[in-house]
């Protein structure tokens, strides 16, 4: 069975300042782990992926996340949060045993702070 | 290439009344999911095609759910006998058939039942 969890349901920073935005993910199987991000009236947008290459993995928009098997977690890292990162944030697991389904987190709000 | 199209992008029925959406995938993927997003969650897998085979279903989907993609190319989905209960977002998805691809959203249906 797979499984996701974000730790935090709001997270609020200033503009300019580090966004962190934490996951811990269950999973039977080497997985497949992916940052997606949902703004307001919009479709959901693929940030990152890791899939078992590098651990530390950037994506679109200045976003990261690094992959630690030991602590289970997959967390969304970006140095300096801007206006435009407002939106919610899903973290997402997929695994072999499953061929391909994906399982959501619950989601983290981001907001930015003038 | 457009991308995954749904339509329509709003749906509003009355309780009892049956509905169909759609879905377009991108042409290249063999793979098609449909997810149910409520307020405030993640979304929730409801089933998913490998080109016109539909190789799983959640439990969510009730008997007054069915999806088919004939030929294995654009989707439907129709609940019939809608309930207050159904009203969501309806995604779905599409993805080329390996487990670290990730997902292309579509922008979805919202389903009002009154």
């Amino acid at each position: 069975a797979q499984s996701v969890t974000q730790l935090d349901s709001h997270v609020s920073v200033s503009e300019g300042t580090p966004v962190l935005l934490r996951c811990n993910y269950s999973s039977s199987y080497s997985p497949s782990l992916f940052w997606y991000v949902q703004h307001p009236n919009k479709g959901l947008q693929l940030l990152l992926k890791y899939t078992s290459a590098a651990t530390l993995v950037k994506g679109i928009n200045g976003f990261e996340a690094e992959f630690k098997k030991s602590e289970t977690s997959f967390h969304l890292t970006k140095p300096s949060a801007h206006m435009s990162d407002a939106a919610e944030y899903f973290c997402v697991v997929s695994d072999r045993a499953n061929a391909g389904k994906s399982t959501f987190g619950d989601g983290t709000t981001l907001t930015v702070k003038p | 290439d457009t991308g995954v199209s749904q339509d329509p992008r709003h749906k509003i029925t009355k309780r009892g009344q049956n509905v169909t959406f759609r879905c377009d995938p991108i042409s290249e993927h063999n793979r098609l999911y449909w997810y149910r997003q409520t307020l405030g969650q993640g979304p929730e897998f409801l089933t998913y095609f490998q080109n016109e085979a539909q190789l799983e279903k959640s439990r969510l989907l009730s008997d007054r759910f069915s999806a088919e993609r004939p030929k294995g190319s654009f989707s439907t989905l129709e609940i019939q006998r809608t309930e207050q209960g159904d009203s969501a977002m309806y995604l779905c998805a599409s993805s080329p058939g390996v487990t670290d691809a990730g997902y292309t959203f579509g922008s979805g249906t919202r389903l009002t039942v009154v």
